[in-house]
């Protein structure tokens, strides 16, 4: 399967711990993408990279969440001190850009966070 | 501030009963006009890109169109299997340092009955 995968793909987790899930994207691509999805919504932007780079991130990607791209390749998204709001479909996406104009994503299953 | 709004929020057809999702956008400089499949607890699955007014695409039963303030996706004679939630999204002009992110409305539920 050559598609971005996610792992876990369910994670219930209590209230205060940390949790961390990983990304991996489509191989050739550069641009990695994290978003959040809450029922009945659609997926709210938080971060992303471009190769190594993180060029961008969300007024909802509080302190408490941190997210790398250590070589361009898989990511990890953290989050510390749960919250019960928190829980939330996470996903991934990628896409092989050569300009901004270029943005076609390419999503992964999710990780769906269960905060108690 | 830019928006993408969806309607209507839910919509039950009949098999063979052919239907148009609305999506319509305000944003500020359209690069790209997004039309994503999401089944229950799975990540969204890319199906069509729009660049510019007039542009149309189809795949299958599905034909996405784009005008300057709206995209409509038309199902012709829909199958039970096309049962979903339809997302629309938007990837808007380079400002302020934005590059990358899209903007999805909060989707068309589709229940499509045999």
């Amino acid at each position: 399967d050559t598609g971005v995968s996610q792992d876990p793909r369910h994670k219930i987790t209590k209230r205060g711990q940390n949790v961390t899930f990983r990304c991996d994207p489509i191989s050739e691509h550069n641009r990695l993408y994290w978003y959040r999805q809450t029922l009945g919504q659609g997926p709210e932007f938080l971060t992303y990279f471009q190769n190594e780079a993180q060029l961008e991130k969300s007024r909802l990607l509080s302190d408490r969440f941190s997210a790398e791209r250590p070589k361009g390749s898989f990511s990890t998204l953290e989050i510390q001190r749960t919250e019960q709001g928190d829980s939330a479909m996470y996903l991934c996406a990628s896409s092989f850009s050569r300009d901004a104009g270029y943005n076609e994503q390419f999503f992964g299953p999710g990780t769906r966070l269960t905060v108690l | 501030e830019d928006q993408v709004t969806q309607s209507p929020e839910a919509l039950r057809l009949q098999e063979g009963e052919s239907s148009s999702l609305n999506c319509s956008y305000t944003v500020s400089g359209l690069r790209g006009l997004f039309w994503y499949r999401q089944d229950p607890g799975k990540g969204p699955e890319f199906l069509f890109t729009l660049y510019s007014a007039g542009e149309e695409k189809e795949k299958e039963r599905l034909k996405a169109t784009l005008t300057k303030k709206e995209s409509f996706l038309h199902i012709t004679a829909p199958k039970p299997e096309d049962s979903a939630t339809y997302l629309c999204a938007v990837h808007r002009m380079n400002y302020g340092g934005s590059q990358g992110n899209l903007i999805f409305g909060k989707g068309t539920k589709l229940s499509v009955k045999p």
